[in-house]
């Protein structure tokens, strides 16, 4: 049972356009979301994040939305670059408990030039 | 100031040989945490330590792994009698401590199994 999905293996986005990359989650537990950025043969890095007290934070040219009723969280990037390509991945946790990190299947961007 | 390291970045093992995995946390962290991801998945949870201690370890099979933070050198994680399916990137993170809000992983750039 995936307690974070994340339904689009793939996007393609054009540069200069926005990319958004969706997340969903079935935990309502969850109060503390994070998106990693992966590229081939690295380890993912920490991209930006949102507590739960949230609806929106922003850094630069990404901001992260969270609709806790839905329970879905989404990405967005403006505008996108091709140095944006990479594998994202979405993940919760539950401060308090100090759980681990689940992490979603991720989601492959490709921004075309 | 280095980054997680980690070592072997490239592991190759025969069936039934065993594999061991070293992570060196980011200076000043004292949360180590490891996760697997398998071709087309994402990245699973195993364990969880910190010095001398498993905090959790509700993600790891129970058969052939074992890991261990040691009061002095790197984390291991431990495979023994490798089997094909154990073929994965082997991801360590590592966290400072944080009393209160979240802890935001630094991950390195892993350690690819291949068992043949």
């Amino acid at each position: 049972d995936q307690q974070v999905k994340q339904n689009s293996p793939s996007l393609s986005v054009q540069e200069g356009r926005i990319s958004i990359l969706n997340c969903d989650y079935t935990n309502s537990m969850f109060d503390y979301f994070l998106w990693y950025k992966k590229y081939p043969a690295e380890g993912p890095t920490f991209l930006i994040s949102i507590s739960s007290i949230k609806d929106k934070n922003e850094d630069g040219r990404f901001t992260v939305f969270l609709n806790k009723s839905a329970k879905h969280l989404s990405l967005h990037i403006v505008p996108s670059q091709p140095g944006d390509s990479a594998v994202y991945f979405c993940a919760a946790m539950v401060i308090r408990g100090n759980t681990p990190l689940v992490f979603g299947k991720g989601t492959r961007l490709s921004v075309i030039a | 100031n280095a980054g997680v390291m980690q070592n072997p970045r490239h592991l190759v093992r025969r069936r039934g040989q065993e594999a061991r995995l070293r992570c060196s946390p980011m200076k000043g962290h004292s949360h180590v945490y490891w996760y697997r991801q398998l071709p087309e998945e994402g990245l699973k949870f195993m364990v969880y330590l910190q010095k001398e201690n498993i905090i959790d370890e509700s993600g790891m099979p129970k058969e052939r792994f074992s890991a261990e933070f040691p009061k002095e050198g790197p984390s291991i994680l431990r495979i023994q009698q490798v089997v094909r399916g154990d073929s994965a990137a082997y991801f360590c993170a590592s966290s400072r401590l944080m009393a209160a809000g979240a802890n935001v992983l630094t991950f390195g750039a892993g350690s690819r199994l291949t068992v043949l």
